[in-house]
């Protein structure tokens, strides 16, 4: 049972736009950043977003990041074939613990 | 180049200690948050133990009092002692380098290594 809940798959049809959500609570997404994290299958996990809603160099604009409370969410827009992989929230809590969702396997149709 | 490899994964029968390396390059480890995380067999990611720049260290519940977080300042290498070891063990073991911001701490896994395989079985 991971700390932070997302759903468990999530889908789309190339070009459009797909969300994942994240929801964790008062210790951890409520005060503190959250960071999204991409794994291609057989790979070590990308940063993809990081403090809410940054991107790292190299990380293209169709991805987006936002938070509110102690809920976030992942935005892909203009869903690609490549961007099929697995997406993880993550954020630190009040314990200075890190904690992770369980994981969201996207599939672009 | 910016980079990790882990190293001394492999097969362990339960109740045995093993201990992981990951050696980087490119930075300095102890200039530096460290990280391991884990990922069971067809699982998500778990967060195993964090050592800060000053030394500090954290642990997940699930193994605190078992593994060890340390480091070789010589060697520019971490490490991870796991002692009584259990099935449940049995992952991927990543390190990653944590940024941190001295107002709010740890910060985002920025650079991860390729992972080691440990498996916990009889």
């Amino acid at each position: 049972q991971s700390v932070l809940t997302q759903p468990p798959s999530a889908s789309g049809t190339p070009g459009q736009r797909v969300t994942i959500s994240c929801s964790g609570s008062s210790s951890n997404i409520g005060s503190n950043y959250v960071y999204w994290y991409q794994q291609l299958p057989g790979t070590a996990p990308k940063l993809l977003i990081y403090r809410n809603n940054q991107r790292p160099s190299g990380v293209p604009d169709r991805f987006s990041g936002s938070k509110s409370g102690t809920s976030a969410s992942l935005a892909i827009s203009g869903l690609r074939s490549e961007d099929e992989a697995d997406y993880y929230c993550a954020a630190w809590d009040d314990s200075l613990r890190g904690v992770f969702g369980g994981g969201t396997k996207l599939t672009v149709l | 180049e910016v980079q990790l490899v882990e190293t001394g994964g492999g097969l362990i029968q339960p109740g045995g200690s093993l201990r992981l390396s990951c050696a980087a390059s490119g930075f300095t480890v102890s200039s530096n948050y460290m990280s391991w995380v884990r990922q069971a067999p067809g699982k998500g990611l778990e967060w195993v133990s964090v050592i800060y720049s000053g030394g500090s260290t954290y642990y997940a519940d699930s193994v605190k009092g078992r593994f060890t977080i340390s480091r070789d300042n010589s060697k520019n290498t971490l490490y991870l002692q796991m002692n009584s070891l259990r099935a449940e063990d049995t992952a991927v073991y990543y390190c990653a380098r944590v940024e941190y911001d001295w107002i709010n701490g740890p910060d985002a896994f920025d650079i991860w290594g390729q992972g080691t395989m440990v498996t916990v079985s009889s």
